[in-house]
This record gives C-alpha cells, structure tokens and sequence, in this order.
C-alpha cells in the first residue's frame, strides 16, 4: 500500500516554542491531507483539511492561528504548533487519499504519528 | 448529519475464538464505511471497507465484516483471534459531501487472551 511518513516521530518542547510536524507522501502525491489529534486512550479528532496550493480548512474549535498548516506541494503537508503550551501535548497524526478525484472511494493512508510533548 | 458508533470500549476474546468488533452507523445516502486498526504509539492501518456490492467483506489479516442495511451494522469480525490481534480498532464513514473526511467512532480495544 501508499506509504505516509511523519516527522519527527516524537518531540519534546518547551512551553511558548513552536513546533513543526511534517507529513510526507513517499510514492504517491496528495492534494490532500489530513490533520487528526488523538488524546489518550480516546478516538481521532479531525483537526483541518490541509489542500495543496490553498488554505487549509479547519474544523470547528481549532484554532486556526495556533495550528498552522501548510501544504506547498503535492508530497508535503506542515502542521506548526505555535506557542505551544502543555494542554498542546499529545498524539499527531496525518493522512491522505491515494487519488486526487473528490470522487475516489478509496482508503486513506496514515502516517506513524507524532508525540509532542510541551513541558 | 453521519455518524458512527462503537457501543463497546474494550472486547476480551480468548485465543482460537471468533471475535466481533460492533459498528453502527447512521449516514443519509449510501454509506462508505471503513475498519482501521492502530497499534501503540503507532497511525492506523486500514483493515478493509464497503463501499458497493457483496455484504460480506474480506480485509487483511483474515479479518472480514458484515455490512448489513436494514440493521445500519458493519460489525468487524474474525473466526480465530490471535494475541497479536490485540490493538484498538476503528470504525469510520466516510463525509458525503465531495471530500475524504472521515468520521470515526470512538474506538474498540481487543485484547486477546493467551
């Protein structure tokens, strides 16, 4: 299957420094993205649609200016943590779809997550 | 609005015994329904999905589900469980409205007992 890579795979910060999280598609491109967070022992939560070429789409409750995403190529999707603060810390997770048609059924592929912890 | 649900947090099921990881969804339209499995600190692995066709489908790791209409399931199942089988499970509808978001249910931990 289409391989997604994240890095790094864990991180630990300082409280009021940024962090960046790449997600990579390794052998296919996507124009799309996503964005989860997953709290321990509980389910993924959708964090923002990440669109390459154009603004990301968040979901509502996530803060926009906190969670910085950028998705500059076909291959590559950022998320930036910014001022990061402690209740930030958890589990980071992207994935994408292996077809660019908004009609594909097909399965999206995830990345191996991203711990951050703000200290 | 589509949702799913899975009623049961954690399912314990000995070695060599069938086991079901229960879903049901509520969607309008025709469902897209998908079983992901993650292991510790690690993403999610798809396992299989129904999108049109036969109700019963085949995914990996010997797993298959039952996507059954009238009852809104798509229970996940497995005829003999292994301890390696032992993770959280996901199931996920996928958003109608023209993109690939999914939505997920909260998770079943399986622990399969030696």
């Amino acid at each position: 299957g289409a391989v997604v890579s994240q890095h790094p795979s864990r991180v630990i910060c300082k409280s009021g420094t940024s962090v960046k999280i790449e997600c990579r598609s390794l052998d296919f491109q996507a124009t799309t993205m996503f964005w989860y967070r997953q709290f321990p022992k509980q389910s993924l939560m959708l964090m923002a649609t990440s669109n390459e070429g154009s603004k990301a789409t968040y979901e509502q409750g996530v803060e926009k200016d906190k969670f910085l995403i950028n998705h500059a190529s076909l291959t590559l999707s950022t998320l930036t943590v910014t001022s990061a603060h402690p209740e930030d810390s958890s589990f980071y997770i992207c994935s994408a779809p292996t077809s660019g048609s908004p009609s594909s059924y097909n399965e999206q592929f995830f990345g191996p997550g991203t711990r951050l912890t703000v200290l | 609005a589509q949702s799913v649900a899975q009623p049961e947090d954690q399912v314990n099921v000995a070695e060599g015994n069938p086991l079901t990881v229960k879903c049901t969804y509520s969607v309008s339209g025709n469902p897209y329904l998908f079983w992901y499995v993650q292991y510790p600190n690690r993403g999610l692995q798809f396992l299989l999905k129904y999108i049109t066709g036969d109700n019963l489908v085949k995914g990996s790791y010997g797993f298959e589900a039952e996507f059954n209409k009238s009852q809104t399931s798509f229970h996940l199942k497995k005829p003999s469980a292994l301890v390696s089988d032992s993770a959280l499970y996901f199931c996920a509808v996928r958003d109608i409205e023209g993109t690939y978001k999914y939505i997920f249910g909260t998770g079943t931990r399986l622990k399969v007992l030696a």
